[in-house]
């Protein structure tokens, strides 16, 4: 596509349900990159995928957080029974092969942990 | 190790007046350095970009930032501000030549609002 394309825009859901986040990048895109930004906080790097494989989990909060990408494309962020703390935008980048490390972030997923 | 630092997380300038948003990085060998600006409930813009050409960028919007090696600066600046500038500017880094993983350091980000 155009842009970085990320659903749902925003997602209210009880404490210890699972949460699914979705991240479509740039067509021809090799790198995706998982942010969260919290109220009044800057951007927490979360998980980076080359293709298909991620060689660097370190960001992930807790074993709570998973990810995938399928394909060298979509990417789908998982929180398991969410927390209240996990409330936050949740921002995908991608970047192409060229660029000097520019990332075109995507508009973002509100999660609301009640 | 790479870190960037954004002085002042809020910043409020009059419209018309100069906008001046700090940003310093450590780094052993100059980097890359970005900024990036976050509109309400958007995701973020490429203001501008510093790779090794000239010194004094210019970005978007009438930005510009000024790499200062001996001060390790890279600040933000604009002539005049106008209401549109209201927005959240996130200051980057990243290492020359690097691949992979976690390359990229955003500052914390200064909020600047304009006073009509």
């Amino acid at each position: 596509g155009a842009g970085v394309s990320q659903s749902p825009s925003n997602k209210v859901t009880e404490k210890g349900k699972d949460v699914e986040l979705r991240c479509d990048p740039i067509s021809g895109h090799t790198a995706l990159y998982w942010y969260r930004q919290s109220l009044g906080q800057g951007l927490e790097f979360l998980i980076y995928f080359q293709g298909n494989s991620a060689p660097d989990k370190s960001g992930l909060p807790s074993d709570r957080f998973s990810a995938e990408r399928t394909g060298g494309s979509v990417s789908t962020l998982t929180i398991q029974r969410t927390q209240q703390e996990d409330s936050a935008v949740y921002l995908c980048a991608s970047r192409g092969a060229w660029g000097a490390n520019v990332l075109t972030f995507g508009a973002g997923s509100r999660l609301t942990v009640l | 190790a790479q870190s960037v630092t954004q002085l002042g997380s809020h910043v409020s300038v009059s419209e018309g007046a100069l906008v001046l948003l700090r940003c310093n990085y450590s780094s052993s060998v100059p980097p890359y350095l970005f900024w990036y600006v976050q509109y309400p409930n958007q995701g973020l813009q490429l203001l501008l970009k510093y790779t090794s050409a000239a010194t004094l960028v210019k970005g978007i919007n009438g930005f510009e930032a000024e790499f200062k090696k001996s001060e390790t600066s890279f600040h933000l600046t604009k002539p005049s501000a106008h209401m549109s500038d209201a927005a959240e500017y996130f200051c980057a880094v990243s290492p020359r030549g690097a691949t992979g993983a976690n390359n990229l350091f955003f500052g914390t980000g200064t909020r600047l609002t304009v006073i009509p």
